[in-house]
């Protein structure tokens, strides 16, 4: 079945750098655009960064441009969040989310997400 | 960027009443627009997007609507497993935002 299972959380210092990994299967992943979405313990969802089918167009939010990086190994069927300069308000669960497929633009929903990874920066 | 503010940001009734959600968007967004369920401990599903779309397998009691920047999300008729919190999300534009969320609780 389509699936996404995200991995590498942990407890981290601030400063330090982390890297998230999500393993897709159960469907094409070359063809889906894909979207990392956080939530602090007890807040809303915030969108974090988006990547393009081949991994040429990425998009971030002001609060992680700079320091975070996504990338893509379609070969691999995976998608990874490179953290850096990580401070406590990065603490969230992490999700990774696929983009809808079918009319222009749709992508920007997103319709399977996978279980999310629990990421906390402190000292 | 475009701020998402939902009201209310929480409500609590009864199985088989009709609930509404309303989100509105500090600027023009079209019809971009979603709306997720999450439950507690658990990832967020879509529901409805383009503003009117119901998502494949989501139930019929499920309505969206709105164009611009006033949207409306109805449960025409609660179930037990709808209780939970709701998410609206514009996909104008980056940077992609949320709105605070409404949680549904049991009266």
């Amino acid at each position: 079945q389509v699936q996404l299972v995200e991995s590498g959380g942990g407890v981290v210092q601030p400063g330090r750098s982390l890297r998230l990994s999500c393993a897709a299967s159960g469907f094409t992943f070359s063809t889906y655009i894909m979207h990392w979405v956080r939530q602090a313990p007890g807040k809303g969802l915030e969108w974090v960064a988006f990547i393009s089918y081949d991994g040429s167009d990425k998009y971030y939010a002001d609060s992680v441009r700079g320091r975070f990086t996504i990338s893509r190994d379609n070969s691999k069927d995976t998608l990874w969040l490179q953290m850096n300069s990580l401070t406590t308000e990065d603490t969230s669960v992490y999700y990774c989310a696929r983009g809808v497929a079918g009319a222009q633009y749709y992508y920007y929903y997103m319709d399977v997400w996978g279980k999310g990874t629990a990421v906390t920066v402190s000292s | 960027d475009i701020q998402m503010t939902q009201s209310p940001s929480s409500v609590s009734a009864s199985v088989g009443d009709r609930v509404t959600i309303t989100c509105r968007a500090s600027q023009s967004i079209s019809t971009w627009l979603a709306w997720y369920q999450q439950k507690p401990g658990r990832a967020p599903t879509l529901l409805i997007y383009a503003a009117v779309t119901l998502q494949s397998g989501v139930p019929s009691r499920f309505i969206g609507g709105g164009s611009g920047t006033d949207f409306t999300f109805t449960i025409s008729s609660l179930q037990p497993e709808d209780f939970a919190t709701y998410y609206c999300q514009q996909a104008n534009r980056f940077p992609l935002t949320f709105g605070g969320g409404t949680k549904v609780e049991i009266k």
